[in-house]
């Protein structure tokens, strides 16, 4: 069966520091990879998505980037965090269709 | 933008009482899901339902779409403590790729 992780499950950083969370597929193979970002009470909004290694798409427009180095790995960096990246940060995976299947998240604060 | 709109905001009810939350989306679409997240979670797929399908069950889950009204409901029956959490509709615009949109949620109390 398929499982997907990220880590760490809470980071709390200062503003300015760098940031790098990573998200892990298992079971399967040539995923779509998604990075979302929930802030508090609200929906998601969609970060980044991939179809393939070194393949990335942005969607929004910020100080983040995303990298996929291996087929079922997904990084999302920043170089300096800002006070408005604080927020839940969501990896997910589907097999190529809709339905995604999510991992447990980052809680990120940033002070 | 927020492609999926969920009504209402909040929710609470008994245990035992029935849950009925709404979805409204703006341009045609391929299917609409329905997620679930316990709160600090990530969510859980629910049910998937097709363009062409006008309702869907699913154990105590029920998923109607009326595509000329742009609307969906999920209706949960005979709701358990355990359900409380939030739950989202997503939906797959037609013509797009890998671009389903999230909703911003229906969050559900159930009082034991």
């Amino acid at each position: 069966s398929q499982t997907i992780h990220q880590w760490p499950a809470t980071l709390v950083q200062p503003v300015g520091s760098p940031l790098s969370l990573e998200c892990t597929v298992e079971g399967t193979s040539n995923p779509n990879l998604y990075w979302y970002r929930q802030a508090a009470g609200r929906g998601l909004q969609l970060l980044f998505y991939s179809v393939g290694i070194g393949q990335i798409s942005s969607e929004v427009p910020q100080n983040l980037s995303a990298s996929r180095p291996q087929d079922r790995q997904f990084i999302l960096s920043s170089k300096k965090l800002l006070l408005s990246d604080s927020g839940f940060y969501l990896c997910a995976w589907s097999a190529g269709g809709t339905t995604q299947y999510f991992g447990p998240g980052t809680r990120l604060t940033v002070l | 933008s927020q492609q999926g709109e969920e009504d209402p905001q909040a929710l609470s009810i008994q245990e035992g009482e029935n849950a009925t939350m709404n979805c409204s989306y703006k341009t045609s679409i391929n299917n609409l899901q329905w997620y679930r997240q316990n709160s600090g979670r990530g969510l859980v797929h629910l049910i998937l339902i097709r363009s062409n399908e006008r309702e869907k069950h699913s154990g105590r889950l029920r998923v109607t779409l009326d595509t000329s009204k742009k609307s969906s409901s999920l209706l949960i029956t005979a709701s358990r403590a355990a359900d409380t959490a939030s739950y989202f509709c997503a939906t797959d615009p037609s013509g797009g790729y890998q671009k389903v949109t999230f909703g911003t949620g229906t969050k559900l109390q159930v009082i034991p």
